[in-house]
Formats: C-alpha cells, sequence, structure tokens
C-alpha cells in the first residue's frame, strides 16, 4: 500500500462546477499538507498549506484535512478552464525528512 | 509564496557530455533542497535530498556517481548530469524548503540528450 493515495483521473467538468479533489494516507505521524497544482511542462507551485486537522479558504480554493479518516480534500468553487492542471496532494511529518507526493490528479475544466 | 528560480530552462547536449543544473531560493533560506525528475504524464520521483554543507542523500535505483548534487549555500544547490546518454533525457525539477516544512518548486529544466 502506499504511503499516499490519489486518484490519477482524468477528471472532466464544465466550467463553473464545483471540483473535488481527494488523497488519502496511512501514516498517522502526517501532520502537514499541502496541494500543488502544475500545468504541462512547469513546476508545480504551492497552492494551499495545512497544518493538523481543519479546513482552509483561499479564493475559490478550499482545503479540508480530516486527520481521523486520513482524508484530505481540496475543492474549487466556480471552476474555470484556466484551473485545468494535474492537481498533487503532498504530507509530511513534523521534522520529516521528506515530503509524500500523491499521483497527481488531471483535471480538465470545459469551457 | 517564496520563489525558486531554476537554470537554464531546456538544454539540449550531445550523448557524453556533462550538465550542470542550477537551482535558487530568492528570497528564504533553503535547510534543504530536494531534486526531482518527471517523465510526461508520470508524477514527480525524487531523486536525493541534500542539506546545506552535507552530502546529498539518493534514493534507492539513482547513481550518485552519475547525478552530482552539491548544495554549496542555504539559497543555491546544484545538479550534474555527467556522461549524459539519451535516457537521460528528461524534466528536471528542484524544491528547496524552509524551516516550516513549506516547499517551493522551481519551474523545471528540459534536458534532451541527443
Amino acid at each position: 500500500q502506499k504511503e499516499v493515495e490519489q486518484d490519477p483521473g482524468p477528471l472532466s467538468v464544465p466550467e463553473g462546477a464545483i471540483v473535488s479533489l481527494n488523497c488519502t494516507y496511512s501514516n498517522s505521524a502526517f501532520q502537514y499538507f499541502m496541494w500543488y497544482r502544475q500545468y504541462s511542462r512547469k513546476g508545480p507551485e504551492l497552492l494551499m498549506y495545512t497544518y493538523s486537522s481543519g479546513n482552509k479558504e483561499d479564493g475559490r480554493f478550499t482545503a479540508q484535512v480530516d486527520k481521523s479518516s486520513k482524508y484530505i480534500s481540496l475543492f474549487i468553487r466556480d471552476s474555470q478552464p484556466s484551473d485545468s492542471a494535474t492537481y498533487l496532494c503532498a504530507m509530511s511529518e513534523t521534522g520529516g525528512f521528506k515530503t509524500i507526493f500523491g499521483a497527481g490528479t488531471r483535471l480538465f475544466v470545459k469551457a | 509564496g517564496a520563489v525558486v528560480s531554476q537554470h537554464p530552462s531546456w538544454v539540449i547536449c550531445k550523448s557524453g557530455t556533462s550538465v550542470k543544473i542550477e537551482c535558487r531560493s530568492l528570497d528564504f533560506q533553503a535547510t534543504t533542497m530536494f531534486w526531482y525528475r518527471q517523465f510526461p504524464k508520470q508524477s514527480l520521483m525524487l531523486m536525493a535530498t541534500s542539506n546545506e554543507g552535507s552530502k546529498a542523500t539518493y534514493e534507492q535505483g539513482v547513481e550518485k556517481d552519475k547525478f552530482l548534487i552539491n548544495h554549496a549555500s542555504l539559497t543555491l544547490s546544484t545538479l550534474t548530469v555527467t556522461s549524459a546518454h539519451p535516457e537521460d533525457s528528461s524534466f528536471y525539477i528542484c524544491s528547496a524548503r524552509g524551516g516550516d516544512n513549506e516547499q517551493f518548486f522551481g519551474p523545471g529544466t528540459r534536458l534532451t540528450v541527443l
């Protein structure tokens, strides 16, 4: 079993839809949770960064962490064609040496 | 967010030559830097982790004599692909982490070995 599981998709939605992206993990020691967006042939861009459980909102993006279920989510409201990219979840332990990445979910938002 | 630069953004070289890629954290001190490799439509593959002033830790299967990593300062790490061959052609991405565990990526370097 991988430490972090993420459905690779692709996920295709119409413009304006609410997108839900998810990851599950097995390591209960993870405390830092991140979501990255990666456009083709570009480096990943940090979208959201949360510590421990709870919600965090930034514009159209909301990140949720449920440590009891070992489940994290990223919601994108009013999705736009420019949101079409690969979204990677990532997590690490306090003082951890490595960040563990999900496989990435490819999202397509159709105009 | 913090800025990480990478240079060059793309490079084409002949088989057998060496290529150096630079990674810089522009507005923060990176306690740890990471080097990844990414093939088309695949996820990131961690190659090695380096801390300033110490030897890099390579992932299993990554040849340390082929992929030389130098983390000379808290803002600069370099990856040298020695005696590059066509199978080394890939997208190489560095990332840097500061004291609060946030990890920021560079824009990547596309290497093509002819």
